[in-house]
């Protein structure tokens, strides 16, 4: 498939264990913020958005922090599977206009 | 079927070749986008669409023209490709601006190779 990115940060996990994968984010009037995951040969898929006015987000065995004073943004997957193996973006949003700025993205590789 | 579905996946051309890449979406979807994704680097916005003949540039819109004569589709031209060009290409769809309207939804890409 195609090549997402060979230089990446890249963070190797065991199956089973939790990640956590972070994002800086530049803008401070961006007010919407979506982690996406991207598997090789496919485009950037949707997993779970915060709104700024909050700090945590739960999903099904995903958690979004964001921590708006150092304009930090964080993923953390529960027990870590095979399928979780792929690039992850944080983007980020200016609602008063609708473009989203990605991140450079995480590899994230999970052991057996 | 109904998504967002990209042609070619694969495509392979010469330098100070034109070259489009097609993006059709079902879901009747007002915006629309363009982006490229290089190694190392994030995607980029090449230009985007509110709406039907409406369209805006991005980032980096030099050397690349794009078309919306109708809502689905949203067509991107290189019209004289260059090897800086060789990328992978995304095209992208999302119901409207504000909060959760914002999710873009993916094709699955186009690669391009530029001799």
């Amino acid at each position: 498939g195609e090549s997402v990115g060979l230089h990446l940060p890249t963070l190797s996990v065991q199956e089973g264990d939790n990640s956590i994968i972070n994002c800086a984010y530049s803008n401070s009037a961006s007010d919407y913020f979506i982690w996406y995951k991207q598997e090789s040969g496919k485009g950037p898929q949707f997993i779970i958005d915060i709104r700024s006015n909050m700090d945590k987000r739960q999903g099904q065995r995903v958690t979004v922090l964001l921590n708006k004073t150092v304009k930090h943004l964080s993923l953390q997957i529960a027990a870590t599977q095979p399928g979780d193996s792929a690039v992850y973006f944080c983007a980020e949003i200016n609602t008063g206009g609708f473009k989203t700025i990605f991140g450079a993205g995480t590899r994230l590789f999970v052991k057996a | 079927d109904a998504g967002i579905t990209q042609s070619p996946r694969y495509k392979i051309t010469e330098t100070g070749r034109q070259v489009t890449l097609m993006c059709h979406q079902t879901w009747s979807h007002s915006y629309m986008f363009w982006y490229r994704q290089d190694l190392g680097h994030g995607l980029r916005l090449i230009y985007y669409s509110a709406a039907a003949d409406i369209t805006d540039k991005g980032e980096v819109p030099d050397g690349y023209v794009v078309s919306r004569s109708k809502t689905e589709n949203f067509p991107l031209t290189l019209e004289s490709a260059t090897r800086s060009q060789t990328s992978v290409y995304f095209c992208a769809s999302s119901e409207g601006s504000g909060g959760s309207y914002n999710e873009q939804f993916f094709g699955p890409g186009t690669r391009l190779t530029v001799l």
